[in-house]
This record gives structure tokens, C-alpha cells and sequence, in this order.
């Protein structure tokens, strides 16, 4: 069965400080790696996917994961956090569905980002 | 384009009742499916619904069922309500088609389901 563990519950950071959130997956075959993020009140926006390729990924809003299978991660980082970012962050690995999507998501519990001025 | 949408946004229901959430996806995408979000368990994924038809499944009891419709639009029903019901459901759509790989899913904002 696939897994996702973000061993980080919540993050404080200040602005224009780096950022990684940790990811570690549990997946039998090929991993669809996802990174989103969650403002209060809202649904789930894509950051970044890695389906195969180049093993550093980037997103949208200065974002980048780097898929390491050695190690079963894919940990997404910013160099220079801004403070519209915080938000709960989560990762997700995929199983590739009858349709073609990597559909039937398994999230990790989230990452809370604090970001202090 | 106009993003995946959900109603109602918010629901108060009572124990034993039943509910129906709607979601509209994207325009031109056919894959429709349902996530639980709860502070307990996280983000659980319910069903994909696909050309009318139910694709995958997740673990949840029988209470909980969906339906697609030729439009590609899809509801979810919860029958006989408990209070562990109470959630934020997410729907989200892709473009995904048979044969082919690489479609991302667009999530909706959600409907808050109360019940109480």
C-alpha cells in the first residue's frame, strides 16, 4: 500500500529565509509525486508533479521538488519565502488509474508554514 | 476556464439524515473524483468516477456512494449520517483520457459538511 509521511507538523520561518518541507513516500512502483498547497477555507492548489524525467521539478510561485528514490523523498523547497506563503502544505504520491491521472491520491498529514515579518 | 465547482459550499445536517454534494469540473475534463478531508485522518480519497462509471474506490463503508452524469458532472451521497461524517469534501477533475499519462488534478474550494 502506498504511504506519504511529512515528518513536519508545522514550520516557522521568516520572510526571505530558505525553505524545505520534508516528504517520504512508500510506493511499490513508479511514484506520481505531488506537492500542494491549502490556503484556510480553500481546496488544494497544484505546486508541482514529478511523473518521470528530470528528478528536480519546478512550480509555480518560485517552487521546486527534487525526487530522490534512493532515499524515497521528494522535498519541496523555496529559496526565499514570502509571507503570502503560508498556508499547510501536502504531498501526495499517486497510483496511475484506469483514465490515465494519477488519481486515487494518498496525502501526507500536512505541513503547516508560519511565516514571521 | 472556470475552475472545479462545488455546492453547496456549506451543509448543516443532523445525524440519520442523508446528504447530496454537487460538483461541476472543469469544462472538457471527464475524470471526477472525491477526496474527505477531516483534522483526524487527513485527506482520504473516496471515489473516480469516469465516463459514468465508478473507476476506483476507496475505503469508506457503503454509506457513502456518487454518481457521474453524461455531462461529466458528478454528486456524492452520504446516507444515514454520523457525527464522524463531518468534513470538508473535495471534488477534483482531470483531463485524464485511456491511454494517456500525465493529467493533474484541479481541486474545487470544497464543501463544509456539518453534522450535528
Amino acid at each position: 500500500a502506498q504511504s506519504v509521511t511529512q515528518p513536519d507538523i508545522h514550520i516557522t520561518v521568516s520572510e526571505g529565509a530558505s525553505l524545505e518541507l520534508r516528504c517520504n513516500y512508500s510506493y511499490g512502483a513508479t511514484p506520481y509525486l505531488f506537492w500542494y498547497v491549502q490556503s484556510p477555507g480553500q481546496g488544494l492548489q497544484l505546486l508541482l508533479k514529478y511523473f518521470s524525467g528530470d528528478t528536480l521539478v519546478q512550480g509555480i510561485k518560485g517552487f521546486e521538488a527534487e525526487f530522490k528514490r534512493s532515499q524515497s523523498s521528494f522535498n519541496l523547497r523555496k529559496p526565499s519565502v514570502h509571507w503570502s506563503d503560508a498556508a499547510e502544505y501536502f504531498c501526495a504520491v499517486g497510483a496511475l488509474g484506469y483514465t490515465g491521472t494519477a488519481s486515487k491520491l494518498t496525502f501526507g498529514t500536512g505541513t503547516r508554514l508560519q511565516v514571521t515579518l | 476556464k472556470a475552475g472545479v465547482t462545488q455546492t453547496p459550499r456549506y451543509l448543516i445536517k443532523t445525524r440519520g439524515q442523508q446528504v447530496t454534494l454537487s460538483c461541476s469540473p472543469i469544462s472538457g475534463h471527464r475524470s471526477v473524483s472525491w477526496y474527505q478531508q477531516t483534522p483526524g485522518q487527513g485527506l482520504q480519497f473516496l471515489f473516480e468516477y469516469f465516463s459514468e462509471t465508478q473507476r476506483n474506490k476507496g475505503n469508506f463503508p457503503g454509506r457513502f456512494s456518487g454518481r457521474q452524469f453524461s455531462n461529466s458532472r458528478s454528486e456524492m451521497n452520504v446516507s444515514t449520517l454520523e457525527l464522524g461524517d463531518s468534513a470538508l469534501y473535495l471534488c477534483a477533475s482531470s483531463n485524464g483520457t485511456s491511454g494517456s499519462i500525465s493529467y493533474e488534478q484541479y481541486f474545487g474550494p470544497g464543501t463544509r459538511l456539518t453534522v450535528t
